[in-house]
């Protein structure tokens, strides 16, 4: 079974603090991906990575970065937590699919609270 | 802007009913269809996965895509209480990125 696991299940922050966000796969996926997801909004996705060190910016990357240093790890970072960054963040993983996408496996996610 | 989109519901059935579910997608390069099955407060979990027009069976859930109408389904017999969640559509075609909906929220009831 794909297992993907988040840092943290809920994290209550400040404002201004800098917030790591950590995610690892044990499948060897190739691709990774940062969402978050508020009501009505659905799922939007923030940054993906296609391989160690390589990532691309998603629907919304203002306010975030990610790291990706190794194959089975990536992290998210809020450089300066504000309060509209409060949400449900989730991490997924799938393997490369020649023709793309492939399966996407979602962490349990990680409740961020901004205060 | 690729999108998929979805009813939001509420859609409420009872038990023991067919509940059916819709999407449609506005990039015709889409090739690859997934329905995740999402419960408050959890993350989504793959029910299953479509490339190919017509129907695929996996034991209570049915998905349903035709390309030339831009639809995707999903169609649970027998529904159970159980099955009550958000589901989600999404879709993707030549990259790894999938495009997601918002979500169905059905409610089985007893």
């Amino acid at each position: 079974d794909v297992k993907v696991t988040q840092s943290s299940r809920y994290l209550v922050k400040r404002t201004g603090e800098k917030v790591f966000l950590e995610c690892v796969q044990d499948m060897d996926h190739e691709n990774m991906f940062w969402y978050r997801q508020d009501p009505g909004l659905g799922l939007r996705l923030i940054y993906f990575s296609y391989d160690v060190k390589m990532k691309e910016k998603g629907d919304i990357p203002e306010g975030y970065s990610v790291s990706r240093e190794k194959k089975e790890r990536f992290s998210l970072i809020l450089e300066s937590a504000s309060t509209n960054q409060t949400s449900m963040y989730l991490c997924a993983s799938s393997d490369f699919l020649a023709g793309g996408p492939g399966t996407q496996y979602f962490g349990p996610g990680t409740r961020l609270l901004v205060l | 802007q690729k999108e998929v989109e979805q009813n939001s519901g509420p859609l409420s059935v009872p038990e023991g009913a067919i509940a059916s579910l819709n999407c449609t997608y506005s990039d015709r390069g889409s090739q690859s269809f997934f329905w995740y099955r999402q419960y408050s407060g959890k993350s989504p979990e793959l029910i299953m996965f479509i490339y190919s027009n017509g129907d695929k069976e996996d034991g209570r859930f049915t998905a349903q895509l035709n390309k030339a109408s831009q639809y995707v389904s999903l169609l649970i017999r027998d529904s159970q209480p159980s099955d009550s969640a958000t589901y989600l559509c999404a879709g993707g075609g030549g990259s790894e990125k999938l495009v997601f909906g918002k979500g169905t929220k059905l409610t089985v009831n007893p």
